[in-house]
């Protein structure tokens, strides 16, 4: 069975730093990743997904994720980091013919002044 | 022109009662969600219509039962209320069935069961 973790719970970030969020799923065949951010009292947002072709994936607000096959792995990051960013963001896996995404159990990012 | 919405937002209700929550997208979707996000943020599928058919149909209690009029609704209706059902209940849509297209959340329905 397919499975996902984000092994980070909270992180904290000055505003202005880099960031990078990790994300590592289980699944024996090539995955569809996506990254979801959530604001407090919100529905789940699609920040980007990665599908095939080139492992380096933009997304909205300025973030990108990279896939790497051999690390399992499609870590968000963001170069600099807003207030506005602070958010919980979780990492789901699917794959081709299977509607039932498996998400991660998310990390919750806070930005300090 | 919000593209999933569900109603109520919130819903505060007694052990042992019945209750409904509503969905509907306005994107033209083929496939729709419930899913339920417990205290600890974990967000898990429970059911999946595609053009009115059950898909998906995890472990839930049959206490839980979807009803899908058109491929536009979705709605959850909830009998004998648990103090563990209580979350937060989101309804989703996507274009279709293996395609693994995005997910469009609503904004959730926040359920508090005394």
């Amino acid at each position: 069975a397919q499975s996902v973790t984000q092994p980070d719970i909270h992180i904290t970030v000055s505003e202005g730093a880099s960031l990078e969020l990790r994300c590592n799923y289980s699944y024996g065949a090539t995955p569809y990743l996506f990254w979801y951010v959530q604001s407090p009292g919100q529905g789940l947002q699609l920040l980007l997904k990665y599908f095939s072709g080139d492992t380096l994936v933009q997304g909205i607000k300025g973030f990108e994720a990279e896939f790497k096959r051999s690390q399992s792995s499609f870590n968000l990051r963001k170069p600099s980091v807003h207030w506005s960013d602070a958010a919980e963001y979780f990492c789901a896996v699917g794959f081709f013919g299977n509607e039932k995404l498996t998400f991660g159990t998310g990390t919750r990012l806070t930005i300090i002044p | 022109d919000t593209a999933v919405s569900q109603t109520p937002k919130y819903l505060v209700t007694q052990m042992g009662n019945d209750k409904s929550i509503k969905c509907e997208q306005n994107l033209g979707h083929d496939t729709m969600y419930w899913y339920k996000q417990d205290s600890k943020k974990f967000l898990k599928i429970m059911f999946s219509y595609n053009n009115k058919e059950l898909i998906i149909n995890e472990t839930v209690p049959n206490r839980f039962s979807p009803k899908s009029p058109d491929k536009a609704h979705l709605n959850l209706h909830i009998n004998s209320l648990e103090l563990g059902d209580s979350a937060v209940y989101f309804c989703a849509s996507s274009l279709g069935a293996g395609n693994n297209s995005p997910l469009h959340f609503g904004n959730g329905t926040r359920l508090t069961v005394t």
